[in-house]
């Protein structure tokens, strides 16, 4: 199964741009990378998948290296409400399973 | 559309008891699956469903099981509590298991087993 390396931890400063990176070297060609986030213990969230080509939707934008191994999802205005365990997965379509790492807490500051 | 609703929100049990973990969703689903997630760790498969009637193992299986009636509901069971089951159960949905489709998840059951 395919396995992302995210940073434990990232600060960010609230009106600014967060920028979370996130290795999966040994992803598949059919697999889609997905993000979730998880605030405050509660259910994940869903924010957005990507196969190759760069995704933007109403939460955020993700960006794909050209050979796959690794992604960027941007928050473009972060906000307090944006403080959360943000996980990268990569979802390899077999049997559904997501593969959860540890994640990446971002800290939005005031 | 309620999404997937869970309940219990919070439960108590003592070591040996049984119980069940309802998930339900209204989104017509096929793929359901139940998660567990222990403090600061990301959250590890248990079981899932491609369907009603059709069940399979995850990760960490071992002491629950589960049955799929009916598409909207997955029931989690607990057969005898352990203090190690002592975690927080998040349930999550989706059309099929496929690469595209994105996976809802419920609010969550806290669990301690003393």
């Amino acid at each position: 199964d395919a396995k992302t390396t995210q940073p434990p931890s990232m600060d960010c400063a609230e009106g600014r741009a967060a920028n979370l990176p996130c290795n999966h070297s040994t992803i598949s060609g059919n697999e889609y990378v997905y993000w979730y986030r998880q605030i405050h213990s509660q259910g994940p969230q869903y924010i957005i998948h990507g196969l190759k080509n760069n995704e933007t939707n109403e939460m955020a934008s993700l960006i794909i290296t050209e050979d796959r191994k690794s992604s960027t999802l941007i928050l473009p205005h972060a906000t307090l409400r944006d403080t959360a365990v943000y996980y990268c997965i990569v979802n390899t379509g077999n049997t559904g399973k997501l593969i959860f790492g540890q994640g990446t807490t971002l800290q939005v500051k005031p | 559309n309620a999404g997937v609703t869970q309940t219990p929100k919070f439960q108590v049990l003592k070591t040996g008891q049984s119980m069940t973990l309802q998930c339900a969703q209204d989104m017509n689903h096929e793929y359901m699956s139940w998660y567990r997630q222990d403090p600061g760790m990301g959250l590890r498969l248990i079981h899932y469903s491609v369907g009603a009637g059709i069940t399979d193992q995850g990760e960490v299986p071992n002491g629950y099981n589960v049955s799929r009636s009916t598409t909207e509901d997955f029931p989690l069971r607990l057969l005898s509590a352990a203090p190690s089951q002592t975690s927080v159960y998040f349930c999550a949905s989706s059309y099929t298991a496929g690469y595209t489709d994105t996976q809802y998840f419920g609010p969550g059951t806290r669990l301690t087993v003393l």
